[in-house]
């Protein structure tokens, strides 16, 4: 099973709702990533864990909360977000810190209202 | 992280090769190229990666010039499948980095 899954594919929230993105991996891989894609822009990363620790957080307002429960999921708990804030939300993961290839996922697709 | 310059698009035609230039004058010696594609509506996929030797894998080949400032990602015979966006990135290893810092990517369109 070489498949990173997330869900929902799509999402349209209002900016005062409270949700999450989810995203999963079964193929052992100790290191997660999530990333934000604009249309017809490249991917920038927002958060990354190792062990289930973050290790990276690339300056990612707090209204983007990451939660990495274990080694298998990581979910992306969404508050208070700003029409801007809609995106195509990219989940990844490596099997380890500093392993060459990420896996990605399909993305969540965001719309915020 | 060092920089990267491909072109913004290429086209071909379906079962002929396809080169697709990446320009990366700033490298280091301990930078990494990766190659990443990314067709549409999906997410990015890893396509092939190297240091300093030309490398093949089931998917393309990759040709590093020998000052290492240029790269070129080869796609033997192009099929419909192949269009997606391609990104050339560079990844220090040796820096503990884990990030991917993705360009602007070459927007690869196929003829039949």
């Amino acid at each position: 099973d070489t498949e990173v899954t997330q869900t929902p594919k799509h999402l349209v929230m209002g900016m005062t709702n409270k949700k999450s993105l989810k995203c999963e991996q079964h193929m052992g891989h100790r290191a997660m990533y999530w990333y934000k894609q604009k249309a017809k822009k490249p991917p920038e990363l927002m958060f990354v864990y190792s062990y289930e620790k973050l290790s990276i957080n690339e300056s990612v307002p707090s209204r983007f909360s990451p939660e990495c429960p274990n080694s298998s999921l990581l979910n992306l708990h969404l508050h208070a977000l700003q029409p801007e804030d809609s995106a195509l939300y990219l989940c990844a993961s490596t099997f380890s810190y500093g392993a060459y290839e990420q896996y990605f996922g399909p993305g969540t697709r965001l719309t915020v209202t | 992280d060092a920089k990267t310059t491909q072109p913004n698009s290429m086209e071909s035609n379906e079962e002929e090769p396809v080169h697709l230039p990446c320009n990366h004058s700033t490298i280091s010696g301990t930078d990494y190229i990766h190659w990443y594609r990314q067709l549409p509506s999906q997410g990015p996929e890893y396509v092939i990666h190297g240091l300093t030797s030309n490398v093949n894998n089931r998917m393309a080949s990759l040709a590093i010039a020998e000052d290492r400032k240029s790269s070129t990602l080869i796609l033997h015979r192009a099929t419909l499948r192949d269009a997606a966006v391609y990104y050339c990135i560079l990844r220090d290893v040796e820096g503990g980095s884990e990030k991917l810092v993705f360009g602007k990517g070459t927007k690869l369109t196929v003829n039949p």
